[in-house]
């Protein structure tokens, strides 16, 4: 079945910092790809997604583009805040799966000033 | 329109009682997705309704979990003869045919 292996965390940078998380995917099809981001104490919000291979979803700064080739979403931002302290979480959906969200485990990011 | 909004935010129980959860998703949005989060992981779809109809059930949803939409706005997940196993953050998210899934901020279960 379809899944999502993200990079383990947590993840601790400076402010300042250039972030990677990785997401790889296994999926038939063409799923659609997310990141959803999970302030401290907040619901899980959509921070970007891409639908087809080769677009790149951005947002907030963040940014990750579809690699079909490598089943890969990685998501980066080139300058982390101490504001972007959250759980990161790679997700697909898939037409053949009721078009439900297929979530990775999460990657816990914290920013230090 | 203040969001999908769940209730209670945080449950505790004895084993063995049953627990009712409610979603009330945005008001236009017709598909309705439950899912449960245990830590460190991410969320495990359960179950999706479509209005009223629940057209697609994970196998995590065993016997003892059901859920309804009886009138295609609000949902409710009930899990009867509670285990500490189902201890966990549920999620209720909806969406509409041209928007992503917004999600709740979940009912946290305790099962004593």
């Amino acid at each position: 079945g379809d899944s999502v292996t993200q990079m383990e965390g947590p993840v601790t940078l400076s402010e300042e910092a250039f972030l990677t998380i990785n997401c790889t995917y296994t999926a038939t099809g063409y799923p659609s790809l997310f990141w959803y981001v999970q302030y401290p104490g907040e619901g899980l919000q959509l921070l970007l997604k891409a639908t087809k291979a080769d677009d790149k979803g951005s947002n907030k700064g963040f940014e990750a583009t579809y690699r079909k080739e490598t089943t890969s979403f990685h998501l980066e931002k080139g300058s982390v805040q101490v504001s972007d302290s959250a759980v990161y979480f790679c997700a697909l959906r898939n037409s053949n799966s009721g078009y439900a969200l297929n979530f990775g485990k999460g990657t816990s990011l914290l920013v230090t000033p | 329109d203040t969001g999908v909004s769940q209730n209670p935010r945080h449950k505790i129980t004895k084993r063995g009682q049953n627990v009712t959860f409610r979603c009330d998703p945005i008001s236009e949005h017709n598909r309705l997705y439950w899912y449960r989060q245990t830590l460190g992981q991410g969320p495990e779809f359960l179950t999706y309704f479509q209005n009223e109809a629940q057209l697609e059930k994970s196998r995590l949803l065993s016997d003892r979990f059901s859920a309804e939409r009886p009138k295609g706005s609000f949902s409710t997940l009930e899990i009867q003869r509670t285990e500490q196993g189902d201890s966990a953050m549920y999620l209720c998210a909806s969406r509409a045919a041209s928007t992503e899934a917004f999600f709740g901020q979940g009912t946290r279960l305790t099962v004593v």
